[in-house]
């Protein structure tokens, strides 16, 4: 699987758009970009996937470049209960390979 | 419908002692997934199953062992604790047969600290 490579930290003030990267650049043509997140000692939560084109549901969009070298997952009103450990994945969704593969995630900090 | 529930949610063990870590989950999904997770890192693979009856090492499996004798049920045992095994476990699962997609549904973990 590829590896990801994400900034350590981030802020954001509340109700303004969160925009976390991802650089991927080793991606390859069957691997999908996955976005969970960790909120204080939960179990990580789905947000969004996607392989090529840009995506969007209830809770964030993902930009994936056309190159797919790297995308951007977008919170798009932030509230102070999007303060979480926000993870970039790249991973193939053969059947019986279905294995991600967590860094250390971006901790994003939603400021009052 | 209470998604994927893990037990205990915490346990203290001295070094050399055994026990089981048992994970259910009520989806009927077919994948379950072993997790840990050491401070300040993220999830580490431990054990994975892709079926009743099957299971399969992930990245970090030395120390542990599986069983899945039931679809909703994914046992992880320790034989013999030792202090590097000190960490919280997470349970995961997913994959409803004709689905498209892996998402994966977390449990609420367990917080294990061997002595």
């Amino acid at each position: 699987d590829a590896k990801t490579t994400q900034p350590p930290s981030m802020d954001c003030a509340e109700g303004r758009a969160a925009n976390l990267p991802c650089n991927h650049s080793t991606i390859s043509g069957n691997e999908y970009v996955y976005w969970y997140r960790q909120i204080h000692s939960q179990g990580p939560q789905y947000i969004i996937h996607g392989l090529k084109n840009n995506e969007t549901n209830e809770m964030a969009s993902l930009i994936i470049t056309e190159d797919r070298k790297s995308s951007t997952l977008i919170l798009p009103h932030a509230t102070l209960r999007d303060t979480a450990v926000y993870y970039c994945i790249v991973s193939t969704t053969n059947f019986g390979n279905e294995k991600l593969t967590f860094g250390t995630g971006t901790r994003l900090t939603i400021i009052p | 419908n209470a998604g994927v529930t893990q037990t205990p949610k915490f346990r203290v063990l001295k070094t050399g002692q055994s026990m089981t870590l048992l994970c259910a989950q009520d989806m009927n999904h077919e994948y379950m997934y072993w997790y840990r997770q050491d401070p300040g890192m993220g999830l580490r693979l431990i054990h994975y199953s892709v079926g009743e009856g099957t299971t399969a090492k992930g990245e970090v499996p030395d120390g542990y062992n599986v069983s899945r004798l039931k679809k909703q049920n994914f046992l992880l045992g320790l034989e013999s604790a030792a202090p590097s095994q000190t960490s919280v476990y997470f349970c995961a699962s997913s994959w409803l047969a004709g689905g498209t997609y892996n998402e994966q549904f977390f449990g609420p973990g367990t917080r294990l600290t061997v002595l």
